[in-house]
């Protein structure tokens, strides 16, 4: 299985909103609604902030979203906050249950 | 609240084996699948296979197959995961990480493993 696609980087001022996404193939992101994202800052574990596309832990703010079209999945963190600056991944279920991360994508809050 | 304690860190020569483990507290450990990531230095994440720990059933990637094996104790509710025929290249932060209730995505995560692979 090849990793999905991210953007190595993106960037926003504080208040601005990022997207960031996450391309894969009717394989994985396309042939199931079972995308998820994590946040992970430097030296600590990752934190999911969106699972199942769309939906939202208890305790991550409404700042974070996530959509789908596709093969590419999307997450949208708006309002941003000196704190959001982090490596980002996406992650999809594969089939034959298996399961593929994405490349990463570093965001940089300016 | 839900923790997983997992193993410190382990210096291995090449060739040889590691076993990291993975001590899950506060939930029923056999009801949520255990998933085993790694990262290797300045990478990204790697997903390397799951074991549900009721069963004992298994699933690893096909880049670990042969190599890999993931186990439990559900007594003293830990999950394993042993790497063997080591390289350099398998120097990496390894990391279990609970299955969510709907099993496609990872809840809680472990601390995380530093496993070094040098002569």
């Amino acid at each position: 299985q090849s990793a999905l696609t991210q953007p190595p980087s993106a960037s926003g001022s504080p208040g601005q909103s990022v997207t960031i996404s996450c391309t894969g193939t009717s394989s994985d992101v396309g042939g199931y609604n079972f995308v998820s994202w994590y946040q992970q800052h430097p030296g600590k574990a990752p934190k999911l902030v969106i699972f199942d596309v769309t939906k939202r832990p208890s305790g991550v703010p409404d700042r974070f979203s996530g959509s789908k079209s596709g093969n590419t999945a999307s997450l949208t963190v708006s309002g941003l906050q000196a704190d959001d600056e982090a490596d980002y991944y996406c992650t999809s279920y594969a089939g034959s249950n298996n399961f593929v991360f994405g490349t990463g994508t570093k965001v940089t809050v300016l | 609240q839900v923790q997983l304690v997992q193993s410190g860190a382990e210096v291995k020569k090449p060739g040889a084996s590691v076993k990291v483990s993975c001590k899950a507290s506060g939930y029923s450990f056999t009801g949520y699948y255990i998933h085993w990531v790694r990262q290797a230095p300045g990478q990204g994440l790697e997903w390397m296979g799951w074991i549900n720990p009721n069963s004992g059933g298994t699933t690893y990637t096909q880049k670990f197959q042969g190599r890999v094996t993931m186990t439990r104790d559900t007594s003293i509710s830990t999950a394993y995961m042993e790497l063997s025929r080591l390289t350099s290249d398998d120097t990496a932060v390894y990391s279990c990480a609970r299955g969510g209730t709907t099993g496609y995505y990872f809840d809680y995560w472990g601390q995380g493993s530093l496993v070094t692979v040098s002569s």
